[in-house]
């Protein structure tokens, strides 16, 4: 069955770095990925979807790349801000409509 | 983008008991999706909803336990039913707009069973 692992280790970044976040996946080839952020107490919140043709996207301070001969997207925060810091989320489609998420990663930026 | 309402946002519940989470969207939509999160865990898909017919269920998700309805197009809602502590969890709705789109989601429904 499709697999997604994140670090399931809370990243602590200070204010200012980049926060780098890693999503791996196995046994499927999706032909999109997606990130979400989510806040305690709240449902998810997307940021960001990268198709598997393209290699690279941005928004504002986000990046996100996908490597589908590793099977792996990176998400990336610059200038970080106490307020990114949030539960992120990777996503990937399974054909259809239906969508599988990764359990996330905690990240914690510092003033 | 869509809007949706879930209610309650959280609940404490006994065990042996069944819960009710409504979920109202303020546009038509085909499918609804319903997760559940427990602590720590990703998001795992419970069913789909789809209008006028039964819903589909995931594999180790049964009917009898979370049995769902979806009367129209903007509005469904999952029962937890005979609840145990195992239960505990949060339950999320959500939307897809579409293939190759993102999914939205309710706030969510925080549920303790005790």
């Amino acid at each position: 069955s499709q697999k997604i692992e994140q670090n399931s280790e809370a990243l602590n970044i200070q204010e200012g770095k980049t926060a780098t976040l890693t999503c791996n996946y196995t046994n499927y080839s999706p032909a999109y990925l997606q990130w979400y952020r989510q806040d305690p107490g709240r449902g998810p919140v997307f940021l960001l979807l990268i198709r598997e043709n393209e290699k690279e996207k941005r928004k504002e301070r986000l990046k996100v790349t996908f490597d589908t001969t590793l099977k792996q997207s990176l998400f990336h925060i610059t200038a970080s801000q106490p307020a990114d810091s949030a539960t992120y989320l990777c996503a990937l489609d399974t054909g259809g409509f239906k969508t599988i998420f990764g359990a996330g990663t905690r990240l914690f930026v510092k003033a | 983008s869509a809007v949706i309402s879930q209610k309650p946002s959280r609940d404490i519940c006994q065990r042996g008991t069944s819960l009710t989470i409504q979920c109202q969207v303020d546009s038509q939509v085909t499918m609804m999706f319903w997760y559940r999160q427990q602590p720590g865990q990703s998001l795992t898909l419970i069913a789909t909803a789809n209008q006028g017919s039964e819903a589909t269920y995931e594999s180790g998700f049964v009917i009898d336990k979370f049995p769902i309805s979806r009367p129209n197009l903007t509005f469904s809602t999952l029962t937890v039913s005979n609840m145990s502590p195992e239960d505990s969890s949060i339950y999320l709705c959500s939307l897809s707009g579409g293939q190759n789109t993102e999914a939205f989601f309710g706030q969510g429904t925080r549920l303790t069973v005790v």
